[in-house]
């Protein structure tokens, strides 16, 4: 069955660090790859997304994630983290084929701290 | 952007009522929904996947008389968790892609999620 991993369970940061977010899902087919962020209190927002192409994908608010095939990662990153970065993060993934659901690693929580 | 609108967003419920969830697809038709369960500090799990004018398909471990899932159209589906109790307390989300040859290449879009506490 398909499984995605997130390492991290909580990252804390300072603000301006850098942010690497781990990701590695079991699965030998053609996927999907998603980032969402869930603040607090809020809805599941999409972060970036990976269908074909560029590997390197640009997000929103500065995130970007690569897709390493070889690897099966899709870890994101950011260069230069905000207090306003404090989050649940999830990596998902979707086999590309039909409707199919997305599939959730565990999540990472991100604490940035001024 | 497609929006998916869930609600109740927050819901109180006395043990053994019921409890009906509505998520919509307010700008796209889909004909396939998505519920998930969220615990705490906890990733989403998916509890089934709902088809519009077919039985849902629940994943293993979920029963599927205790969470009654309807279909009825391409831009509404209702999760009602019966004879509630509380170890049903949880956040529940749903999820919807638009089933068009528009939202090939999309990604699911997500309800504001149903924060459910039975007492």
């Amino acid at each position: 069955a398909q499984s995605v991993s997130q390492h991290n369970h909580h990252v804390i940061l300072s603000e301006a660090a850098s942010l690497e977010l781990g990701c590695n899902y079991s699965y030998g087919g053609t996927v999907n790859l998603f980032w969402y962020v869930q603040y607090p209190g809020q809805h599941l927002q999409l972060l970036l997304k990976y269908f074909s192409g560029d590997p390197l994908v640009k997000g929103i608010k500065g995130f970007e994630a690569e897709f390493i095939k070889s690897k099966f990662s899709f870890n994101l990153r950011k260069p230069s983290v905000q207090w306003s970065d404090t989050a649940e993060y999830f990596c998902a993934v979707r086999l590309n084929s039909g409707n199919t659901p997305l599939v959730f690693g565990k999540g990472t929580r991100l604490s940035v701290i001024a | 952007g497609a929006v998916v609108s869930q609600h109740p967003s927050r819901v109180i419920c006395k043990s053994g009522t019921s409890v009906k969830i509505e998520c919509r697809s307010l700008d796209f038709q889909a004909t396939t929904m998505f519920w998930y369960r969220q615990f705490p500090k906890k990733s989403l799990m998916l509890m089934a996947t709902s088809n519009e004018g077919s039985k849902a398909t629940y994943e293993q471990g979920v029963e599927k008389d205790k969470f009654l899932i309807n279909h009825a159209s391409l831009t509404l589906s209702t999760l009602t968790v019966t004879s509630a109790h509380p170890e049903d307390s949880s956040f529940y989300i749903c999820s919807a892609r638009d089933s068009g040859p528009e939202g090939k290449n999309t990604e699911a879009f997500f309800g504001q999620g149903t924060r459910l506490t039975v007492v």
